[in-house]
């Protein structure tokens, strides 16, 4: 069935260090891998994606990896500040809908 | 230019009532989706409008959710004879089409429904 994995539920860690936060998926079809981030109160917002077709993308500070053999794909945010800390949410595309994981709450702590 | 909008912001009703909720997508936006957010949770999704074409209503949990879209615009969740289970913030969101479920979703602020 449809099935995002996330882990691990919380996250902390020192200002500067960096956090990886992992999914997994269950259908081989899927595709396209997004990472939202949503602040307490606030929406979510896209932060970085990928699309089956690579392996890795990467926007700043931020990184994504997929596997696509595993099945898994993760988000890696390096020299981490207190603005980093929100709930991260991973999703995988099944067919015309986005399926969540159940998200990170990431605290930076400074 | 404008975000998807969606109101009211906070709902409260009583348990039974039946309430309906508002989405506005991002003009030029054809797909638009509907998600539920529990707390602690992550995001469930209700239901898929894309155009014209029939909505994808596989993830409605009950046949007390319905939603539509007029006029390719505007959609409305509505949830009849609420339960207490019920209460959760309702997200809507909206892609450029013509879509793949890889178009960029943007969301809403969400509707905080509480039945008391």
């Amino acid at each position: 069935g449809e099935n995002v994995e996330q882990h691990p539920s919380t996250l902390s860690v020192q200002e500067g260090d960096s956090a990886v936060i992992k999914c997994t998926y269950s259908d081989s079809a899927s595709n396209y891998f997004p990472w939202y981030k949503q602040e307490l109160g606030k929406r979510p917002q896209l932060i970085i994606d990928i699309r089956s077709n690579v392996g890795e993308k990467k926007d700043q500070r931020i990184a994504v990896t997929l596997n696509k053999t595993a099945k898994h794909f993760s988000l890696h945010i390096t020299e981490t500040q207190p603005e980093d800390s929100a709930v991260y949410f991973c999703a995988a595309s099944y067919g015309n809908k986005l399926v969540f994981g159940a998200g990170t709450i990431l605290r930076v702590k400074s | 230019g404008a975000g998807v909008s969606q109101s009211p912001s906070n709902k409260v009703t009583e348990k039974g009532k039946d309430v309906e909720l508002r989405c506005d997508p991002i003009s030029g936006h054809t797909a638009l989706y509907w998600y539920r957010q529990s707390l602690g949770q992550g995001l469930e999704f209700l239901i898929y409008f894309q155009g014209n074409s029939a909505p994808d209503k596989s993830g409605l949990p009950s046949d007390r959710f319905s939603a539509e879209r007029t006029g390719g615009s505007v959609s409305t969740l509505t949830i009849q004879r609420t339960q207490q289970e019920d209460s959760a913030v309702y997200l809507c969101a909206s892609s450029l089409g013509p879509p793949t479920v890889t178009d960029t979703q943007y969301f809403g602020p969400g509707t905080r429904l509480t039945v008391l």
